[in-house]
């Protein structure tokens, strides 16, 4: 079945580049995604990358996807102490034509300042 | 403004006890998911509907949960028994087939004692 995984902590100082990765099983993936949730809040969609596409850059968020290898990355420049939070990998597909959307377990990332 | 609605916020029960969570999908959305959030699990995929049909209940406790779209405009989640390990926030999120992002409610978070 589906599945992802990411690293469960990551720590950085403030103005370092922080690099959140995450891997998946799903070969028939479509769209993939990081979500960001802050404490007590809901998730929030942060950016998504087409399966067809190796790299997206949205101002200091740079995705990077591995098909082959099926490995995703969030890349963070220039981090700052509100982008504390958990960073969720997830990954939907079109198998079966069912658009299941699952969720790795989350990468809390402290900034230190 | 649109956006998930989830009631209650926060609810507390003592074990034994039926639960509802009730979510109101964004307007014109027609899949909405269930997930559970815990510390030692993650996000975890419960159930989702497409125009109000369930799609994949896998995830979810056949024995005490269930789940239903009673209309388009509500998604309950009920448990019957609850029990203390229950305790765990719970969200739902809605989106448009075709469409890419998953809006995500606040979440209801359950303490079952």
């Amino acid at each position: 079945g589906e599945d992802v995984e990411q690293s469960l902590f990551l720590s950085v100082r403030e103005g370092d580049s922080s690099v959140i990765n995450c891997t998946y099983t799903d070969s028939s993936s479509t769209y993939l995604y990081w979500y960001k949730q802050e404490p007590g809040a809901g998730l929030q969609l942060l950016t998504y990358i087409f399966s067809n596409m190796d790299m997206k850059q949205d101002q200091r968020l740079t995705v990077l996807l591995n098909k082959k290898d099926k490995h995703l990355s969030l890349r963070i420049a220039d981090t700052q102490t509100g982008d504390s939070a958990i960073y969720f990998c997830a990954e939907t597909s079109r198998s079966g034509n069912t658009g299941k959307l699952i969720f790795g377990q989350g990468t809390t990332l402290q900034v230190k300042p | 403004d649109a956006r998930v609605t989830q009631t209650p916020r926060h609810k507390v029960t003592e074990m034994g006890q039926e639960v509802t969570m009730r979510c109101q999908p964004i307007l014109g959305h027609n899949t909405v998911f269930w997930y559970r959030q815990t510390m030692m699990q993650g996000l975890e995929l419960l159930a989702y509907f497409r125009n109000r049909a369930p799609l994949d209940d896998s995830g979810m406790p056949k024995d005490r949960f269930s789940a239903e779209m009673p209309d388009a405009t509500l998604a309950t989640l009920k448990i019957q028994p609850s029990e203390p390990r229950d305790s765990a926030v719970y969200f739902c999120a809605s989106r448009n087939v075709g469409n890419t992002e998953a809006f995500f409610g606040q979440g209801t978070r359950l303490t079952v004692v």
